[in-house]
């Protein structure tokens, strides 16, 4: 089966840099994606990565080590709305079809 | 601005009564799923679709079931709900290409007394 891992909550600053690691097993990898879900809200696509390397999207970037079976989100220059939690999801093969499977959730809570 | 809605957003219903739960999306995805989550927890996966008459079990167990008869449309059944079934239920489409992004509509939060 799949399984992921990932922080259950992490704290920062207005301004700050913050990083959301995530660690996964699953069989037939094809990429790594990461939502953001506000209380209340329904998940929002934030980035994908299928290879190796960093993907930046504004004050968005995700990495990913598919040899390490690894990946992080990093927000840069954190606002109070980026208060949230952040989900990583592996998108694998199983039985011939490609189902997403979604970590526990990361809480990120920004101080001011 | 992803188009999937979802009806009703918020329900109270009492033990036994049958319920569906409505999903549309005018993309013109074939890829379709439901979810459920409980409050601070992930999401997971309870049916998917490919495609018109396509329906899968996801992960979790569920005693729900699905039909997909229009590309646009993946209701949710549930014969007879249980307190058990109290949870915000998610549905998500996808275009189906390299990204595989999901698109979720608002949910329905379920409470069965």
């Amino acid at each position: 089966g799949q399984s992921l891992e990932q922080p259950s909550e992490v704290t920062a600053v207005e301004g700050a840099i913050v990083q959301i690691n995530c660690t996964y097993q699953t069989s037939g990898f094809y990429g790594l994606s990461w939502y953001q879900q506000h209380d209340g809200g329904a998940p929002t696509f934030l980035s994908y990565n299928a290879l190796d390397g960093l993907e930046e999207t504004g004050r968005f970037s995700s990495f990913l080590s598919r040899s390490d079976s690894y990946g992080y989100l990093l927000l840069q220059e954190l606002q109070m709305k980026d208060s949230a939690s952040y989900f990583c999801a592996v998108r694998s093969a199983s039985g011939g079809s490609y189902i997403p499977t979604f970590g526990r959730g990361t809480s990120l809570i920004v101080h001011p | 601005e992803a188009d999937i809605y979802q009806t009703p957003r918020y329900l109270v219903i009492g033990t036994g009564k049958k319920i569906t739960l409505e999903c549309s999306q005018t993309m013109g995805h074939d890829k379709m799923y439901w979810y459920q989550q409980d409050p601070g927890m992930e999401l997971h996966l309870i049916h998917y679709s490919y495609g018109v008459n396509s329906t899968e079990k996801g992960d979790l167990s569920s005693e729900s079931t699905v039909s997909r008869i229009r590309t646009e449309h993946f209701p949710l059944t549930l014969e007879s709900a249980r307190p058990s079934h109290t949870s915000q239920y998610l549905c998500a489409s996808s275009d189906g290409t390299g990204k595989e992004t999901q698109y979720f509509g608002p949910g329905t939060r379920l409470l069965v007394l």
